[in-house]
């Protein structure tokens, strides 16, 4: 069974850092693209940024690029994204989807407020 | 490509149909002849669940009384007898014109 569990939100000032972590199980990680998606707290959904099996294809929603960074290791079955220069509209819920965009993890909330 | 459903509310009663609209603003077949077009739902507290791929396949464990159809820019997703468990909000999403993936609004099942 595909599993897709998210961590690492939080609560972070505007202009800060926040590593999201999505550990990957059930299926050969190393072989798929990987997918960040977003939803707000008015509930629309945003695809954040996609990274091939190796990591030699990234792309990035133009409001984030120059701001998040998507990374993976293969070894560890895990799937990164790196959030820096945080403003309050990053504010949301972050989920990790394989390419078919199914199934969803719990997703993890990350909220940037002073 | 700018996803628009229609409507954003829709109040049903329970065991009559329900339908769904999504309008994409460019045609969504890719050049390998499929059209990716996803539905979603959404349960109060829930995550997502995907309902349909590529714009009439239904997912394991979906119930028949779901159906998606339609081509090139005009879908849509029908319920045929919508049950309590429908409630929610229901979301389309194009993955042709990858990596500029892009959702619909959503539009909100509520039980009259």
């Amino acid at each position: 069974e595909v599993q897709l569990v998210e961590s690492g939100g939080g609560l972070v000032q505007p202009g800060g850092s926040l590593r999201l972590s999505c550990a990957a199980s059930g299926f050969t990680f190393s072989n798929y693209w990987m997918h960040w998606v977003r939803q707000f707290p008015g509930k629309g959904l945003e695809w954040v940024s996609r990274i091939n099996n190796d990591g030699s294809s990234i792309m990035y929603a133009d409001s984030v690029r120059g701001r998040f960074t998507i990374s993976r290791d293969n070894a560890k079955n895990t799937l990164y994204l790196q959030m820096n220069s945080l403003r309050a509209e990053d504010t949301a819920v972050y989920y990790c989807l394989p390419p078919t965009f199914d199934p969803w993890g719990q997703g993890t909330l990350v909220i940037v407020s002073s | 490509v700018v996803m628009t459903q229609s409507p954003l509310s829709l109040p049903v009663t329970l065991g009559q149909p329900a339908s769904i609209s999504c309008r994409s603003s460019q045609s969504l077949v890719y050049t390998d002849g499929n059209t990716y077009l996803y539905w979603f739902h959404q349960r109060p507290g829930q995550s997502p669940r995907r309902l349909i791929y590529k714009v009439s396949n239904r997912d394991s464990g979906v119930p028949d009384r779901f159906s998606g159809s339609g081509s090139g820019t005009d879908f849509t997703l029908k319920i045929s007898r919508v049950e309590a468990e429908d409630v929610g909000v229901y979301y389309c999403m194009q993955g042709t014109h990858w990596p500029l993936y892009t959702f619909g609004q959503g539009t909100k099942l509520e039980i009259k």
